[in-house]
Formats: structure tokens, sequence, C-alpha cells
């Protein structure tokens, strides 16, 4: 069963435009979500993350993402895009405990025009 | 403090080749997982390794192996190569398995199967 849905596999704005990239899970213990970014030919670097506590969060490169347990979704945002934003991004929940299993949705990869 | 590496960083083999992969974490680190990246399937969880004893194992045919050593470095091998084992394999480490909090990934190693 999927867990981690984001919708739009592409998406694209214009430098300087709100970022709003979409993620939904699915999870029967109190989820841990996180963001993900990948620039071509590397590997996987956290943007941000929700564990407990707050439910808004905030990351890296002025990302943040709100955590909405009654809509199931921790969708990513981005006030103003940038140039060197373009990239792919991946929402990831670990739905148990005593593991670093990570659930992937299918990644958004972001475009940025000037 | 050194990231995760892994080596090789590319790697090219034939069709029913075998190839070994290798990882080493972060000092410190006693939990390496390893997942696999295409563009068809997205990223995909192969195995969870803690303390030298698989802890969880994905949805992978038995050509897929691991293990990890006392100093916790770990290595996937991968037998009787098929085309579709091309992908980036990354490998990711943390302190415990503490439900991904503390995951960090490595750069990958893009494998190609011609």
């Amino acid at each position: 069963a999927q867990s981690v849905t984001q919708l739009g596999s592409h998406v694209s704005v214009s430098e300087g435009a709100l970022v709003l990239l979409r993620c939904n899970y699915s999870s029967s213990v109190p989820p841990y979500l996180f963001w993900y970014v990948q620039y071509p030919n590397q590997g996987l670097q956290l943007l941000l993350k929700y564990t407990t506590g707050a439910t808004l969060v905030k990351g890296i490169n002025g990302f943040e993402a709100e955590f909405k347990k009654s809509e199931t979704s921790f969708h990513l945002t981005k006030p103003s895009a940038h140039m060197s934003d373009a990239a792919e991004y991946f929402c990831a929940v670990t739905r148990t405990y005593n593991t670093d299993k990570l659930i992937f949705g299918t990644g958004t990869r972001l475009q940025v025009f000037p | 403090k050194a990231g995760v590496t892994q080596t090789p960083r590319y790697l090219i083999k034939t069709r029913g080749q075998q190839v070994t992969l290798s990882c080493s974490p972060i000092s410190g680190h006693r939990s390496v997982s390893w997942y696999q990246q295409t563009p068809g399937q997205g990223l995909q969880f192969l195995f969870e390794y803690f303390s030298e004893t698989q802890r969880n194992k994905g949805n992978f045919p038995g050509r897929f192996s691991g293990r990890q050593f006392s100093n916790s470095r770990s290595e996937m091998n991968v037998s009787t190569l098929e085309l579709g084992d091309s992908a980036l394999y990354l490998c990711a480490s943390s302190p415990e398995a503490t439900r991904g909090e503390k995951l960090f990934f490595g750069s990958g190693t893009q494998l190609s199967v011609l």
C-alpha cells in the first residue's frame, strides 16, 4: 500500500514565485516525516524533518513544511524560488519504531524559470 | 567529520556478472541502510543492518545480498546482474536506528549494466 503520495511529478515556477510541493502520507502510528532534495548525480540531502512538537518545521535554504494530521499532509513551501532550487524533491515517512527504513514518495522535479 | 563514503562512484558491468558495492558510514554510526533508485521504480529500500545483523530487508530477489562488518562498514552484492539492476545505489548511516531522525546519505554508486 502506498504510504507517501507526492502530487505532481513536475512543478514549474518562475524565479521569485512561491514554491509548493505536495505530500500526503498514510501511517498507523505517529509518523516521522522528511523532505529530501537531490541534485543531479548526487545523493539525498535532508531539507527538514518533523518528528514531534511544533507542526511548522523550518529547514535549510528557506524551505518550510507544516504537518497537518487532520489532512495527513506535509507540504513543502518556499516563499520565493531561486534558480538554485531546481532539483528533485522527495517526501518520506518512517512508520515503525527501531528502524531507519524510509518509505519515499515518487519525487517531484522542480524547474525554476528566470 | 567525514560523511558517508560509497565506493566506487561509477561502475559498468555486463549481464551475468556480479558486483560488490561498499559503504563506509560516518564514524560512530552503527546502523547502515541501502536503497536502490531507478527512474521507473523510484527509491526503494534494500536492507538495513545494525551491529552486523540484518534488521530489515526490502522486497528484492535473493540475488541482492548484503553484510555489515564489525567496524560498521557495509557491502552489498548483486549476483547474476540483469539490465534492470542499472540504478543509483544509495547508502545511509545513523548512530542507531531512530526512525530516520539522524540519517545521513552518501553520494551513491551509479551502476550501469550493459
